[in-house]
């Protein structure tokens, strides 16, 4: 079946810094990702969409700025958190719908923690 | 904001069958109700999704009402590892992709 990696699994980084979280379509190209977030003990909640040649779509209350998108190619979208906080950390997961299918598939989500 | 309500837990004993309900009473005629699950510090792994007839695979039935406002997901045995938080999710189409809009989910728990 389809296949959506992130990268990395997990990730700690100081107050202040940035990072990147990769999501890649293994077998399938993806036009549109979506990036949520997951608190813990909380259900995932829909961050943006990420569109393959063009800027993101964000749900309102994120802040485009600090959450970057970047979709330059079929099977690969980069989510950046900027300047992160420690009310940053949290569970980062990407979806990638088949194209012209009916399922979308997860990556195995990003746990982020800012000290 | 998610279009379904499902109670918050449930419990089940092993090699029993696990229904989960979910309601849906605004859904759509074109919109199709999804399954998902996620198990502890995963990604959400799909299920099964349905429009209006029953389904079935190698994981789980789906049961729709006539009237689509609720749908019940069936495990036919469950064993330990089926325990994990279910997504019941009405699909909001975006340009023909899939933007999944979560609800809480049921908490299931199976026990030994």
């Amino acid at each position: 079946g389809a296949v959506v990696s992130q990268h990395p699994s997990w990730v700690i980084c100081k107050s202040g810094t940035s990072v990147k979280i990769e999501c890649r379509s293994l077998d399938f190209q993806a036009t549109t990702m979506f990036w949520y977030r997951q608190f813990p003990k909380q259900s995932l909640m829909l961050m943006a969409t990420s569109n393959e040649g063009s800027k993101a779509t964000y749900e309102q209350g994120v802040e485009k700025d600090k959450f970057l998108i970047n979709h330059a190619s079929l099977t690969l979208s980069t989510l950046t958190v900027t300047s992160a906080h420690p009310e940053d950390s949290s569970f980062y997961i990407c979806s990638a719908p088949t194209r012209g299918g009916t399922e979308a598939f997860f990556g195995q989500g990003t746990r982020l923690t800012v000290v | 904001d998610a279009k379904t309500t499902q109670p918050t837990s449930m419990d089940c004993a092993e090699g029993r069958a696990a229904n989960l309900p979910c309601n849906h009473s605004t859904i759509s005629g074109n919109e199709y109700v999804y399954w998902y699950r996620q198990i502890h510090s995963q990604g959400p792994q799909y299920i099964i999704h349905g429009l209006k007839n029953n389904e079935t695979n190698e994981m789980a039935s789906l049961i729709i009402t006539e009237d689509r406002k609720s749908s019940t997901l069936i495990l036919p045995h469950a064993t330990l590892r089926d325990t994990a938080v279910y997504y019941c999710i009405v699909r909001v189409a975006v340009g023909g992709a899939q933007k999944l809009v979560f609800g809480q989910g049921t908490r299931l728990t199976i026990n030994p």
